[in-house]
């Protein structure tokens, strides 16, 4: 089992730039979700999903957009990358116990 | 409101002994406690999941216990090593399977 996929691992964007974090898991869970992670600061929750075609705003949602076609892959797009974006990324998935958490990535945008 | 305390925020630890911190909360209504265990540079690791009042569990040297009347969870680490050093996360899962999370402990391993 593969678990929680995320690509790209690193990522430097110029400012006004979009692009989308790929999270996949292959062990069929219905709940996946984006954290950022900032320096001094916890996990902050910024989209999630119950199951395939729903989503909804976490608690830092703005700039950002997620789709849910598939059970498997839940895509995290920056619509046009601001410095404050600049931060860690981590995909989660649960199918009712604790959380599998991809690997992260860590995203600078100048 | 669910609210996660965690206690101390961190924690220095002699090589071999053991320590213990606490995960406390003011509600019971919540369905689960996690706890998590995360290195730096790497990303949270899932330690136990527990959901009724006087579960334990345990995986190695590490076990925990949950007291939902009271409003708390232990995690004890028996024998510290220095691979046991990372911050300690505290989350309780709602009806949404939201986790709200502690700050955190940071525990430090003194060889």
């Amino acid at each position: 089992n593969a678990g929680v996929t995320q690509t790209p691992k690193f990522q430097v964007l110029k400012t006004g730039q979009s692009m989308t974090l790929q999270c996949a898991q292959d062990m069929n869970h219905e709940y996946m979700s984006w954290y950022r992670q900032d320096p001094g600061m916890g996990l902050r929750l910024i989209h999630y999903s119950v199951g395939a075609g729903i989503t909804d705003q976490g608690e830092v949602p703005n700039g950002y957009n997620v789709s849910r076609s598939t059970t498997e892959d839940f895509p995290l797009r920056l619509l046009s990358a601001a410095p404050s974006q600049t931060s860690v990324y981590f995909c989660a998935s649960s199918g009712g116990g604790g959380y599998t958490f991809g690997s992260g990535t860590r995203l600078t945008v100048v | 409101i669910l609210n996660v305390e965690q206690s101390p925020q961190s924690l220095h630890v002699q090589e071999g002994d053991s320590t213990n911190f606490t995960c406390s909360f003011p509600s019971s209504n919540f369905y689960a406690l996690h706890w998590y265990r995360w290195e730096t540079a790497k990303s949270p690791e899932a330690l136990f999941v527990m959901t009724l009042n006087g579960d334990e569990k345990k995986k190695g040297r590490i076990s925990a216990t949950l007291n939902t009347k009271e409003g708390y969870s232990y995690l004890y680490i028996k024998g510290s090593q220095p691979e046991d050093s990372a911050t300690y996360l505290c989350a309780l899962r709602d009806s949404n399977y939201q986790l709200i999370w502690g700050a955190g402990t940071k525990l430090i391993i003194k060889p």
